[in-house]
């Protein structure tokens, strides 16, 4: 089947401008995750989604990030008022969700620049 | 709270030559360990995992990886480098917490082969 997807590939901002980035994880997949990979980071975890729990958000830098997962399927990751530090490169993943060492689908990621 | 260490951020080998990737570890629990590859403008693409049981990983494409707790190593290992294998390798610790499997990621290794 299809893997993890992530839209768009390569997005240009100025800063002070919101930015959507969308993951459309594997089907049957009740687990998604969104990373960051920066320079000066590496790859950092920032939210988890299981299932109609509720989020762990404890990985979000601030309060201009914000996810949502709706229907359990489709995972929106919402900047608020860019900062040239939020430049990265933003991967999701999504899992079966099953109970031990669950493996993570990585989608190609969204490049975000912020000018 | 776990940690990985990979030793080398840039390693170079001739083709045919072995490879061998480092990575240590620090957890509290016994650990799920990972190692992922990343090419050039793609995601990450799981090559091994270790969960419980037998300490020698297989993985794709070649690679293998012997958890050894009593040196918190888990080094990725390749008897004959081929060109295709030039990428950045990942490894990763799994931190189980309230569900979420976060994935501790170290710095990375970028793999180049010399021809």
């Amino acid at each position: 089947g299809a893997g993890v997807s992530q839209s768009p590939s390569n997005k240009v901002t100025e800063k002070g401008k919101d930015v959507e980035l969308r993951c459309d994880p594997i089907s049957g997949h009740t687990a998604l995750y969104w990373y960051r990979q920066s320079l000066g980071q590496g790859l950092e975890f920032l939210i988890y989604f299981q299932g109609n729990s509720a989020p762990d958000k404890s990985g979000l830098p601030s309060d201009r990030f914000s996810a949502e997962r709706t229907g359990g399927s489709v995972s929106t990751l919402t900047i608020q008022r860019t900062q040239q530090e939020d430049s990265a490169v933003y991967l999701c993943a999504s899992s079966p969700g099953l109970a031990g060492a669950d493996t993570q689908y990585f989608g190609p990621g969204t490049r975000l620049t912020v000018l | 709270a776990q940690s990985v260490t990979q030793l080398g951020s840039h390693v170079s080998v001739s083709e045919g030559a072995l490879v061998l990737l480092r990575c240590n570890y620090s957890s509290s629990v016994p650990p799920y360990l990972f190692w992922y590859v990343q090419y050039p403008n793609q995601g990450l693409q799981l090559l091994l995992k270790y969960t419980t049981g037998a300490t020698l990983v297989k993985g794709i494409n070649g690679f293998e990886a012997e958890f050894k707790k009593s040196e918190t190593s888990f080094h990725l290992t390749k008897p004959s480098a081929h060109m295709s294998d030039a990428a950045e390798y990942f490894c990763a610790v799994s931190d189980l917490v309230g569900g979420a499997q976060k994935l501790v990621f170290g710095q990375g290794t970028r793999l180049t082969i010399n021809p």
